[in-house]
């Protein structure tokens, strides 16, 4: 299994502005995903951060929108920019160590 | 492109009683998850399921897979109040490790 933190666990942002989150792991993994959950919903895949070059983006996401780091094996960041109200989700990260495991998620409320 | 469908989409039975919720999806896939979330909650890792007629046990819940059928249940056993919660299956769309998710299955047991 994988000890995963995140970074914030909640925040509460205006409109226009941009939040990085942060996920942490305690193990070195190839493999790190960010999801969304918006309210009352599922998951959706949102990237794969990829250590040592770009990200790689679902259908319907983009670079500018959610810009992400992976600058080593047991980190990443995930950034929302340019907020309105409909990023207000839940952000996870996830990753693969035999099975997937996720983080706590980050709650972000946009005003 | 790989869909999950998950059934039923909101379930309230009374404690003691057993059901089962099923969980379709279109693609060939090699492991499938089966979560739970609680409210305001990240995902706990149920079970993960490989090969077709894998079962799996813990507790009141019982999953298996029928990969010929693309189809998989999690059942549950004389079902107690502590089970209430979100139930998420997710299949593996491909050799990327990225997960699709059912829409989940909220369960509540009433005493």
């Amino acid at each position: 299994s994988a000890v995963i933190s995140q970074k914030p666990s909640r925040d509460i942002c205006q409109r226009g502005t941009s939040l990085t989150i942060q996920c942490q792991v305690d193990s070195q993994v190839t493999m790190m995903f960010w999801y969304r959950q918006q309210p009352g919903q599922s998951l959706t895949l949102i990237a794969t951060a990829n250590q040592g070059s770009e990200a790689t983006y679902e259908s319907g996401f983009v670079i500018d929108k959610f810009p992400i780091s992976r600058p080593n094996l047991t980190f990443s960041t995930l950034t929302v920019s340019n907020m309105s109200p409909e990023d207000s989700s839940i952000y996870l990260c996830s990753v693969v160590t035999g099975e997937q495991f996720f983080g706590p998620g980050t709650r972000l409320t946009v005003l | 492109e790989l869909k999950v469908e998950q059934n039923p989409l909101f379930l309230s039975m009374q404690e003691g009683k057993n059901y089962t919720i099923y969980c379709n999806y279109s693609t060939t896939s090699d492991r499938l998850y089966w979560y739970r979330q609680d409210p305001g909650k990240s995902l706990e890792s149920l079970f993960v399921l490989l090969s077709n007629g894998a079962v799996k046990q813990e507790g009141r819940l019982m999953a298996s897979l029928d990969t010929k059928a693309r189809l998989s249940t999690l059942h549950i056993t004389a079902a107690v109040h502590d089970l209430s919660a979100t139930y998420f299956c997710a299949v593996v769309g491909d050799s990327s490790y990225k997960l699709i998710f059912g829409s989940g299955t909220r369960l509540l047991v009433r005493p």
